[in-house]
């Protein structure tokens, strides 16, 4: 099994609102990954986790708030985004640390704000 | 700083055509480096890679190799189709966990 899911596929929430993004991968990866991808662009890197504690924040706004409550869970919480927050959430995740390994890529939720 | 430089597209080929997408690096270290393809309303999909020089990654028709000397790893493909219209992502690791892509490069096949 070489996949990573995400849910929701789709998600429309307020600036007000509070809600969670999921991610789930059952590799035995122990790295997961939080990116952003605008259209048209390349995605840009938010948070790693590495066996279940933050190794990067990519100076996100704390407005992401990025949980690994297990090696195969990811979340990312979100509460009052702003429109520009709008994009596709991308979650990777990768055997360990090392520079040569494979990020195997969910399809995304697409996200957004109003 | 580590960086990736795709030729810009979008690149439209009729199907059959060759194809090639310049890719150049720079990076301290001696980077791993990856093509990875996004198809519409999809995430990214490895498509190869490659992890030391002159190492040559292939996968699916298309190929790259690692060049060193001119630190490229430009993607290939003899005979393209409709199906791979797409966006290619030029990316590489030079350490730790931070990948650094290029800006991608749009593929329209026509059939």
């Amino acid at each position: 099994d070489t996949e990573v899911t995400q849910t929701p596929k789709h998600l429309v929430m307020g600036m007000t609102n509070k809600k969670s993004l999921k991610c789930e991968q059952h590799m035995g990866h122990r790295a997961m990954y939080w990116y952003k991808q605008k259209a048209k662009k390349p995605p840009e890197l938010m948070f790693v986790y590495s066996y279940e504690k933050l190794s990067i924040n990519e100076s996100v706004p704390s407005r992401f708030s990025p949980e690994c409550p297990n090696s195969s869970l990811l979340n990312l919480h979100l509460h009052a985004l702003q429109p520009e927050d709008s994009a596709l959430y991308l979650c990777a995740s990768s055997q360990e640390d090392a520079s040569t390994d494979t990020q195997y890529f969910g399809p995304g939720t697409r996200l957004t704000v109003l | 700083g580590d960086s990736v430089t795709q030729m810009e597209g979008p690149v439209t080929l009729s199907e059959e055509a060759f194809l090639t997408i310049n890719c150049t690096y720079t990076a301290t270290g001696y980077p791993s480096l990856f093509w990875y393809v996004q198809y519409p309303g999809e995430g990214l999909q490895l498509l190869l890679k490659a992890t030391k020089a002159d190492d040559k990654g292939s996968n699916k028709g298309f190929e790259a190799t690692y060049r060193k000397e001119t630190t490229s790893f430009h993607l290939e493909k003899g005979s393209v189709q409709v199906s791979d219209s797409a966006v290619y992502f030029c990316a590489l690791i030079a350490g730790g966990f931070k990948t650094i892509f290029g800006a991608g490069t749009r593929l329209f096949v026509k059939a």
